[in-house]
């Protein structure tokens, strides 16, 4: 049962503490990309992936860390630099389809507030 | 700047009736374009694309229209069911922005709801 998971659903940490999210896909795809959603907004990209070891900032990346030690894991690390941290974030990764084109498929999302 | 636009915040239709959904973009450089349905507090799921050298594309109950002149991108749903009330989100991008990658720029999404 191929799909992307993400852990935990729900995160709480201190002003001032790094958090790592974490995201894992079992599709076999090479890119992967982490969003961020906030209320009566779009998806906006933080970072992506092509493949292992290799990654690019998005629209979004202040703040931000990421790292792709393997296919199928792609962590984020929200850190203290973030200046509003409290967000749902999105996993995603995309494999190129016949004509260069192709969805995202999304994990359920982690919702991280920042007290 | 907003790439891509969904101007309507809410859409409220009746069941059996037909749902329509806008979305408009700038960038004429946008090739493929998406959309996704999304609940709460869970993840979008792809619903349907469509590339630039078409004007529709179906499939089952939902069908969206491309304009290109217009900038501008619909997304029928017929006929509505309860199950489809969610927020939708379209999404445009350039596959030659990034190779093996692609870059989607998301509209603000659009609360549907069904009434029975």
């Amino acid at each position: 049962d191929g799909g992307i998971t993400q852990s935990p659903k729900y995160l709480f940490r201190k002003e001032g503490q790094n958090v790592t999210l974490s995201c894992e896909q079992n599709l076999n795809h090479d890119a992967m990309y982490w969003y961020r959603q906030d209320p009566g907004q779009g998806l906006r990209l933080i970072y992506y992936s092509q493949i292992v070891n290799d990654f690019q900032k998005g629209d979004i990346a202040e703040g931000y860390s990421v790292s792709r030690e393997k296919k199928e894991s792609f962590p984020l690390t929200v850190t203290s630099a973030q200046k509003n941290p409290t967000a749902f974030y999105l996993c995603a990764s995309s494999t190129p389809g016949v004509a260069g084109y192709n969805e995202q498929f999304f994990g359920p999302g982690t919702r991280l507030t920042v007290l | 700047d907003q790439q891509v636009k969904q101007n309507s915040p809410s859409l409220s239709v009746q069941e059996g009736r037909i749902s329509i959904l806008n979305c408009d973009y700038t960038n004429s450089m946008f090739d493929y374009f998406l959309w996704y349905k999304k609940y709460p507090a869970e993840g979008p799921t792809f619903l349907i694309s469509i590339s630039s050298i078409k004007d529709k594309n179906e499939d089952g109950r939902f069908t969206v229209f491309l304009n290109k002149s217009a900038k501008h991108l619909s997304l029928h749903i017929v006929p509505s069911q309860p199950g489809d009330s969610a927020v939708y989100f379209c999404a445009a991008s350039n596959k030659l922005i990034i190779q093996g990658a692609q870059k989607l720029v998301f509209g603000q999404g659009t609360r549907l709801t069904i009434n029975p």
